[in-house]
């Protein structure tokens, strides 16, 4: 159980190309869900935390216009990379809270997107 | 916020020995320790996880424990196997919206 989904695991693209990922909690709901940037040999850096039906709430130096996330249902949401720059290359991975009535439940990640901008 | 240190870095052992990691942390509210495994190229994957009201939980081969008192916790991993070798990293929260501060990792070679 607790499978979390991410699509694409790989992209490659031009620059100035907008990018979008999925990740989608596959059995079970998720209130809230939150994308990571990993660099090579590094640990995630949260980006944003989503909640199902309302905005995101970005960490400090995250541009949200550059990352916009959308989390339209308990169980997609979505990160697109808008006019992705060759700086934008990265690991980008999710997470999803499996919602069993209090806070603090395992964060479930997905497999990860790996974004190369040429 | 809350800060979360890993030690060691890296950890070689031979296969069938165990391979403990410590954490420290250092916010007091912090009450969910979770510990995640990475193998290259895929996401974290939850293997084990503490909350601050035991001081030790047990998983076939694998044990966290934690002490409170001096905000650190740890991982242990009994007769290791060369599919134990991969990242591993702590994670602590303290509720709320859930955000979890992580650890830098730790790669652990499992030598067969």
């Amino acid at each position: 159980g607790a499978v979390v989904s991410q699509h694409p695991s790989r992209v490659i693209c031009k620059s100035g190309t907008s990018v979008k990922i999925e990740c989608r909690s596959l059995d079970f709901q998720a209130t809230t869900m939150f994308w990571y940037r990993q660099f090579p040999k590094q640990s995630l850096m949260l980006m944003a935390t989503s909640n199902e039906g309302s905005k995101a709430t970005y960490e400090q130096g995250v541009e949200k216009d550059k990352f916009l996330i959308n989390h339209a249902s308990l169980t997609l949401s979505t990160l697109t990379v808008t006019s992705a720059h060759p700086e934008d290359s990265s690991f980008y991975i999710c997470s999803a809270e499996e919602y069993r009535g209090s806070s603090n439940q395992p964060q479930h990640f997905g497999d990860g997107t790996r974004l190369s901008i040429l | 916020g809350e800060n979360v240190e890993q030690h060691p870095s890296t950890l070689s052992v031979q296969e069938g020995d165990s391979a403990v990691i410590k954490c420290t942390y250092s916010d007091s509210a912090s009450n969910y320790f979770p510990w995640y495994k990475q193998e290259l190229g895929k996401g974290p994957q939850l293997i084990i996880d503490i909350r601050s009201n035991v001081g030790e939980k047990k998983d076939q081969r694998i044990a966290v424990t934690l002490n409170k008192t001096a905000k650190h916790f740890s991982l242990h991993i009994t007769e290791t196997q060369p599919e134990d070798s991969a990242v591993y990293f702590c994670a602590a929260s303290r509720g709320g919206n859930n955000r979890l501060a992580f650890g830098k990792g730790n790669q652990v070679v499992v030598i067969p």
